[in-house]
């Protein structure tokens, strides 16, 4: 199975501030990777596929970036609302695989 | 806008079965574009993905639970369902229904305990 290190696990920030949060992987996957927001109780929501592609309707404060191995997701400026638990997510090899999350904190 | 819910027992003994099923509004499970999964949350640990299954019922199951997994779809009801058999406390977690990656469902805990 492809490993996903992600890092850091957790993050205090601030409104307005800027945030990187990367994902390694254990092998090439082909830019196969997903950014998902999640606030508990809730779905997870698609923000980034194929690690630079925005979803429709995601505020473009939200990027991604990277290939081959190392991923990078941003947000520009943190929004009150931003304050979640984000992961990422390989769709390169089955079984798909996930990071271990990253906490988001105030 | 395609809506996941997942539904079943909250607990469930120890080396019983555990089986949920999944309700899809707003899609249907009948469309040859997509696969529907099944992905877990154990407390405190990522995410795990389960498998998936086609309208066709062709399966991929993660090869760590294969022996115990079996998927299923019921093109009728628009729902597909996911059985795992002889459960342990390990297998305590969140389980997500999807159409991955864009939709997803809220989750269903399931706790493994007599």
């Amino acid at each position: 199975d492809i490993q996903m290190t992600q890092s850091p696990s957790s993050l205090s920030a601030s409104v307005g501030d800027r945030v990187t949060i990367t994902c390694q992987a254990t092998q090439d996957i082909n830019n196969y990777l997903n950014w998902y927001q999640h606030k508990p109780g809730k779905a997870p929501k698609l923000l980034i596929h194929d690690a630079s592609d925005l979803e429709t309707g995601v505020p473009s404060r939200f990027s991604g970036s990277g290939s081959g191995t190392d991923f990078t997701f941003t947000i520009s400026s943190l929004q009150p609302e931003d304050f979640a638990t984000y992961f990422c997510q390989q769709y390169d090899s089955l079984p798909y695989t996930f990071g271990q999350g990253t906490k988001l904190e105030i | 806008q395609v809506q996941l819910q997942e539904s079943g027992p909250g607990l469930v003994k120890p080396s019983e079965s555990l089986s949920l099923t999944c309700t899809v509004s707003g899609g249907s499970v009948s469309s040859g574009r997509y696969f529907w999964s099944w992905i877990r949350q154990p407390p405190g640990k990522r995410l795990e993905w389960i498998g998936c299954i086609f309208y066709s019922g062709s399966t991929h199951y993660n090869p760590s639970l294969q022996s115990r997994v079996t998927m299923s779809v019921d093109t009728s009801k628009n729902q597909f369902s996911l059985k795992l058999t002889s459960v342990t406390a390990a297998d305590t977690a969140v389980y997500y229904c999807a159409r991955e990656p864009e939709y997803w469902g809220q989750g269903k805990l399931v706790t493994v305990s007599s």
